[in-house]
């Protein structure tokens, strides 16, 4: 099983609806866990950090549900410019973090 | 601010050829990762380093594969010889050492090896 577990999409939804996507970890002590977006031919960058309480920057939400051992990211009022891969990534301890694959999506008119 | 600067952009060499990627961290950042990405595999973790020591470099595929950090605002990455499989493009992040520490990333450097 892989460390970090997310579904590659794509979503494909039109402009304004709200997405979810969930990622999945396997090791239990993982203390950190973020969310970055990842645009076509750049570098992955940091959305938000997941907090045990939750937290939320705008039209964008993060969840982390340490009992079943996944973090979300909620993306409400999609924009087109929202179009693009989603990264989460956690760490164990220590600086190091494990990405997951990317989940992509894409907003459409 | 800076963020992490990295170079070549882009690099297109034959195969056998030495090649040598060059990362400058965020000042102040104390640690140090050189990640490749593909679309097989994802993003994977090489080698990262903490106040410029080595601390895992499980991730490095082989021994044609070299990372240092000769001081706090520079590192390379080396792979000789270099074969069509390491086609690839490498990012290198850095961040505050520390658990709960987000990494940020350089723009990558694109990898042809024909």
């Amino acid at each position: 099983r892989k460390e970090v577990e997310q579904d590659p999409g794509p979503f494909n939804v039109p402009e304004g609806a709200t997405v979810a996507f969930n990622c999945t970890y396997s090791n239990s002590a993982s203390q950190s866990f973020f969310w970055y977006r990842q645009d076509c031919r750049k570098e992955p960058k940091l959305l938000m950090s997941v907090y045990s309480s939750g937290n939320e920057d705008g039209r964008f939400t993060a969840q982390l549900n340490r009992a079943s051992q996944y973090i979300s990211l909620l993306i409400r009022d999609s924009k087109l410019s929202d179009s693009a891969t989603y990264l989460c990534s956690m760490g164990g301890g220590g600086n190091k973090l494990t990405f997951g694959t990317g989940t992509q999506l894409k907003v459409e008119l | 601010d800076a963020g992490v600067i990295q170079s070549p952009r882009h690099e297109v060499t034959e195969m056998g050829q030495e090649v040598t990627l060059r990362c400058k961290p965020i000042s102040g950042h104390n640690s140090l990762f050189w990640y490749r990405q593909t679309m097989m595999r994802g993003l994977e973790l090489l080698i990262y380093f903490n106040n410029n020591v080595p601390i895992d470099d499980s991730g490095m595929p082989e021994d044609r594969f070299s990372a240092k950090m000769p001081n706090a605002s520079f590192s390379t990455l080396k792979i000789q010889p270099s074969e069509p499989r390491d086609s690839a493009v490498y990012f290198c992040a850095s961040s505050i050492q520390g658990s709960n520490q987000p990494q940020h990333f350089g723009d990558g450097t694109r990898l042809s090896i024909l």
